[in-house]
């Protein structure tokens, strides 16, 4: 089974701080995607890769950056971690980009900016 | 651009009866894909059932299948025989080419015993 570990299940940064999330998978996955998942707005895509050192804007990629350095590892970023970023974080991976590849996701990151 | 939506925020259904979550969803592609995920309390997000948008006949898989209905954008998931541990948050999503994935804000599903 495709495992995505993502670093962190709770994490509580203060206003302003730089935020690291980082997320590996282990089944040579091309793509990998961060969404953020917020009551009532189901799942919003943030920002998403294909490859190793590519990176895309997702719908709502504002105040986020990401990188890709290795195939396994895709790393959230928040510059200046702000209020309204607190909310629960999904990386997931897929195998490559066909549109019927299923997403494979980590256990999420429950994030609290304060 | 493409949205998902599903309208039922929360469902409840007795033990070992069936329920039915509704999804639309509006796009102009004539090829795509649409999957239903489960999210248990646990959190991670697992596959439930796919359909590929060219094939008429509707997907199923054990207890859960499928209604899909293209000219009207509809995806409805049904579940039969319902079981406590399919107590969950259920997300619709579309897929196009490209494998980036839309969602819908999800439906709570309780099973009550």
């Amino acid at each position: 089974d495709v495992k995505v570990t993502q670093s962190s299940r709770y994490l509580v940064k203060r206003t302003g701080e730089k935020v690291f999330l980082e997320c590996v998978q282990d089944m040579d996955h091309e793509n990998m995607f961060w969404y953020r998942q917020d009551p009532g707005l189901g799942l919003r895509l943030i920002y998403f890769s294909y490859d190793v050192k590519m990176k895309e804007k997702g719908d709502i990629p504002e105040g986020y950056s990401v990188s890709r350095e290795k195939k396994e590892r895709f790393s959230l970023i928040l510059e200046s971690a702000s209020t309204n970023q607190t909310s629960m974080y999904l990386c997931a991976s897929s195998l490559d980009r066909a549109w019927n590849s299923p997403l494979h996701f980590g256990n999420g990151t429950r994030l609290t900016v304060t | 651009a493409q949205t998902v939506t599903q309208s039922q925020p929360e469902m409840s259904v007795q033990e070992a009866e069936t329920v039915t979550l509704s999804c639309t969803y509006d796009t102009s592609e004539s090829n795509y894909y649409l999957f239903w995920y489960k999210q248990p309390p646990s959190r991670q997000m697992i596959l439930v059932i796919r359909q590929e948008a060219y094939k008429q006949q509707n997907a199923t898989e054990n207890r859960f299948s499928v209604n899909f209905q293209k000219a009207a954008k509809s995806f409805s998931l049904k579940i039969s025989d319902s079981q406590l541990g399919d107590t969950a948050m259920y997300f619709c999503a579309f897929s196009n080419q490209g494998g980036k994935l839309i969602f819908g804000q999800g439906t709570e599903l309780s099973v009550k015993p």
